[in-house]
């Protein structure tokens, strides 16, 4: 199962971007990376999911090196409303859940 | 937006009692997810369905824990005897059938509270 590693805290302005890195040194050939986002009370949401370059969607983006053993979910301008914990999952998701690994997660305090 | 839902949204308990929490997942996803959450921790996958079968149930304490999904619609998950370290938060997901987009899609939970 492939083990991830990122930061547990972050803190930012409102108007920068932020990056949040993920290590997955054993990632498998057949994983993928996905991001999510959760609030205080809910549930996970899907932010973006990509196996290799860039990937870009209206919210974040998210950049893997050609060895995939790290990615970094870029979120442009965050505003007070991003403060969240945001998890970095790596497996195949045509596979059992039970690899995404959750983790703790990084809690992005976001200040004005 | 089509969302999964979850009831009851905050149950509390005395240990030893049985609880049971529903979800009805997103119209036409046939893999169904229950995790279970403890404070300042990640989601923990309890169970996955694919339709009315288990594809995953590795991670359920089976002597107190079972799901069910009967009509590979909605799904139970019940809990019986419940003990203080069940407190936590229990998230239900779905997702499309398996393919290289798996995004999964989670209800609001069930906050458990074991007294």
């Amino acid at each position: 199962l492939a083990k991830t590693t990122q930061p547990i805290s972050m803190d930012s302005y409102e108007g920068q971007e932020v990056n949040i890195t993920c290590s997955h040194n054993n990632i498998a050939t057949n994983d993928y990376i996905t991001w999510y986002q959760q609030f205080p009370s809910q549930g996970p949401r899907f932010i973006i999911q990509g196996y290799k370059t860039k990937v870009t969607n209206e919210v974040a983006s998210l950049f893997i090196p050609a060895d995939r053993k790290s990615s970094t979910l870029s979120l442009p301008r965050v505003s007070l409303s991003d403060t969240a914990v945001y998890y970095c999952l790596v497996g195949d998701p045509r596979g059992s859940a039970r690899q995404l690994t959750f983790g703790s997660g990084t809690q992005l305090t976001v200040l004005p | 937006e089509a969302e999964v839902a979850q009831s009851p949204r905050y149950k509390i308990t005395e240990k030893s009692q049985a609880v049971a929490f529903w979800c009805d997942p997103i119209s036409g996803h046939a893999t169904l997810y229950w995790y279970r959450q403890i404070l300042g921790q990640g989601p923990e996958l309890l169970v996955q369905f694919q339709d009315e079968s288990v594809v995953d149930d590795s991670q359920l304490p089976k002597d107190r824990f079972s799901a069910e999904r009967l009509k590979g619609v909605d799904s139970t998950l019940k809990i019986q005897p419940a003990e203080l370290g069940d407190s936590a938060m229990y998230l239900c997901a779905s997702s499309l059938a398996a393919g290289g987009d798996n995004e999964q899609f989670f209800g609001p939970g069930t906050r458990l509270t074991v007294l």
